[in-house]
């Protein structure tokens, strides 16, 4: 069964710019949870999608938003980005709805010059 | 606040020793535990979980406790091999009012196995 797979996998954008960052979990999981992680902060939890809904949110600001299709597929958006917001976004998908195991994708590295 | 936290930035084993990792948590909340390994440049492996339920639980080489009075846990690698050098993260869910994947994450242990 093939993994998460994330795309793209390298971006670099300038202040200012809006990235869209897409995130297919394996096969059969409707749980799709994305990660950020920078050297500072370490894994921080961004949001979680269940059946093409928001069950959770972490601590970050509106300029991060996130959203899951039908086919449990989901993308990340961040907009007007900052020189902050360079960081390895991970997303996880899981295939139970509470407390399941998750599997990680390789991550998408974006560079904000 | 750190909730889930991971005193030890490096551990340097020998081959064919224990490697243990260590994690403390603050939240009380916290019921469902797991270890991460991570490459450089690749997303996070899942190694072993345990429920709070639990006080041990072993998968292979791997090995999780859990002192729940402790609110601490470990990981035991024996024995450990050159393949094992990576980094380390614990991580905790929250028994929740609904339905929840959401991970805490601590900062994580460099795990560096020497031949």
């Amino acid at each position: 069964k093939a993994g998460v797979t994330q795309t793209p996998r390298y971006l670099i954008k300038t202040r200012g710019q809006q990235v869209t960052l897409s995130c297919s979990p394996i096969s059969g999981h409707r749980s799709v949870s994305w990660y950020q992680q920078t050297p500072g902060q370490g894994l921080q939890f961004l949001f979680e999608y269940f059946s093409e809904t928001q069950r959770n949110k972490g601590n970050f600001p509106g300029r991060f938003s996130g959203r899951q299709f039908s086919n449990s597929r989901s993308e990340m958006n961040v907009s007007t980005l900052e020189l902050g917001d360079s960081a390895l976004y991970l997303c996880a998908s899981s295939l139970t709805d509470r407390k399941g195991t998750q599997y990680f994708g390789p991550g998408t590295r974006l560079t904000v010059l | 606040d750190q909730q889930v936290k991971q005193n030890s930035p490096s551990l340097s084993v020998q081959e064919g020793r224990i490697s243990i990792l260590n994690c403390d948590y603050t939240n009380s909340m916290f019921d469902y535990f797991l270890w991460y390994k991570k490459y450089p440049a690749e997303g996070p492996t899942f190694l072993i979980s345990i429920s709070s339920i639990k006080d041990k639980n072993e998968d292979g080489r791997f090995t999780v406790f859990l002192n729940k009075s402790a609110k601490h846990l470990s990981l035991h690698i024996v024995p450990s091999q050159p393949g094992d050098s990576a980094v380390y993260f614990c991580a905790a869910s929250e028994r929740y009012g609904g339905a929840t994947n959401k991970l805490i994450f601590g900062t994580g242990t460099l795990l560096a196995v020497q031949p």
